[in-house]
């Protein structure tokens, strides 16, 4: 059964930084795309980035520079590293997999709150 | 970006009604459309892709159709278990973006 499981949202202050973690079971996230989306309280999925089973990234013009997407085949593991964090990144983050971008986002997490 | 645009933002409507909601892209998207459900509190559920193309185990009475810029989502017949918010996303062109969504109320 394909299964991700976001963690590591936290209550934190402006400026701070936090790493989020969305564990895999039942496939790889070796070969899969595996976007990050987040949401604001009471708002819309805004995509944020995207890990390529290649390895390339790319991300929301709207969090370059202080997002970074990374996974560990190890652990199976995808994360998200944000920096610099501002009120506006408040939201809960999904991740979710792909078999492509851009393209539709198939399974998602059921996510883990983050609170600038 | 490709700016998504759906309509209406919310709408109330009683089991057994035919729902419908818009989506209308900024420019043309080939049909590569998805549209989503999101129960409150859950994550979102792909429920086509294509435009029109049900994804596997989703109920018949849900349906899409659409080209060029404009994109319709119908529920033939509003069941209790429908109630959600639906959102719209094009994946024609990097990066991938969502409509504001639709809340689907049942009176």
């Amino acid at each position: 059964e394909v299964q991700v499981v976001e963690s590591g949202g936290v209550l934190i202050q402006p400026g701070g930084s936090l790493r989020l973690s969305c564990a895999a079971s039942g496939f790889s996230v070796r070969d899969k795309y595996m976007s990050w989306v987040r949401q604001a309280p009471g708002k819309g999925l805004e995509w944020v980035s995207v890990l390529y089973s290649a390895g390339s990234t790319y991300y929301a013009d709207s969090v370059k520079g202080r997002f970074t997407v990374s996974r560990d085949d190890s652990k199976n593991t995808l994360y998200l590293q944000i920096d610099s964090l501002r009120a506006e990144d408040t939201g809960v983050y999904y991740c979710a997999t792909a078999t492509g971008y851009p393209s539709t986002l198939d399974f998602w997490g059921q996510g883990t709150l983050v609170t600038v | 970006d490709i700016q998504m645009t759906q309509s209406p933002s919310s709408l109330s409507a009683s089991v057994g009604d035919r729902v419908t909601i818009t989506c209308r892209a900024s420019q043309g998207i080939s049909e590569s459309l998805a549209w989503y459900q999101q129960k409150p509190g859950k994550a979102p559920k792909l429920l086509f892709y294509g435009a029109s193309r049900l994804q596997t185990g989703v109920p018949s009475r849900f349906s899409g159709s659409g080209s060029g810029t404009d994109y319709i989502f119908t529920i033939s017949s509003l069941q209790p278990e429908d109630f959600a918010t639906y959102y719209c996303q094009q994946y024609y062109r990097s990066p991938v973006t969502f409509g504001g969504g639709t809340k689907v109320e049942i009176k």
